[in-house]
């Protein structure tokens, strides 16, 4: 059964660095599109980044372009998200999620972890 | 970017009423669409993609339709489990972008 664990997610003071990962079972993280997602508290869905099946292609949010990176090992069957110089803008749950089809573009996601709390406070 | 945008906000029905979620997207997504439903607490589940292709194990209540910029997620007869907050999603490009969410709530 396809699965996904987000871990990380901590308190940490505005301007700060923070690594996210997400760790899938079930499936290979090469063969399939991934994605972190986000909540803000009591609030909607945001996508935030996309990493390609093929390693080659990431996308990132306007909100985040410049201050996150996505990356994965394929070794340990990983996605992870750095995030540096965060703002309390970033608090949010972060979910990782896998795109439906494996080996395509087509990003709408049918597995997702229970996802990881971010707070940025001081 | 293209947005999305759900209406209405919040709905409140009884059970067994029809239901309807709009979603209308900034410019032409032709059919690239997508529904989910969040209980609290949860992580989204995906009902529809495709505009109107049922995601296994969803219930028949559930369908979609539309196409363009608007788009429709109705619940034929709502049942106590299908209390929740709706999103569409479009994946027109390749970054993908979600509505507001809409509450459904009960009567």
């Amino acid at each position: 059964e396809e699965q996904l664990v987000e871990s990380g997610g901590v308190v940490v003071q505005p301007g700060g660095s923070l690594r996210l990962s997400c760790a899938a079972s079930g499936f290979s993280v090469d063969y399939y599109t991934m994605h972190w997602v986000r909540q803000a508290p009591g609030k909607g869905l945001e996508w935030v980044s996309l990493l390609s099946w093929d390693g080659v292609t990431t996308r990132y949010a306007a909100s985040v372009r410049g201050r996150f990176a996505i990356s994965r090992d394929n070794s340990r069957n990983s996605l992870y998200l750095q995030m540096h110089s965060l703002t309390t803008e970033d608090t949010a749950l972060y979910f990782c999620a896998k795109d439906k089809q494996q080996l395509l573009m087509e990003h709408y996601f049918d597995y997702w972890g229970q996802a990881t709390l971010v707070t940025v406070s001081s | 970017d293209i947005q999305m945008t759900q209406s209405p906000s919040t709905l409140s029905a009884f059970v067994g009423d029809r239901v309807t979620i709009t979603c209308r997207a900034s410019q032409s997504i032709s059919i690239w669409l997508a529904w989910y439903q969040q209980k609290l607490g949860k992580p989204p589940k995906l009902l529809m993609y495709k505009t109107s292709s049922l995601e296994s194990g969803v219930p028949s209540r559930f369908s979609g339709s539309g196409s363009g910029t608007e788009f429709t997620l109705t619940i034929s007869s709502l049942q106590p489990d299908d209390f929740a907050t709706y999103y569409c999603q479009q994946y027109s490009t390749s970054s993908p972008a979600f509505g507001q969410g809409t509450k459904v709530e009960i009567q």
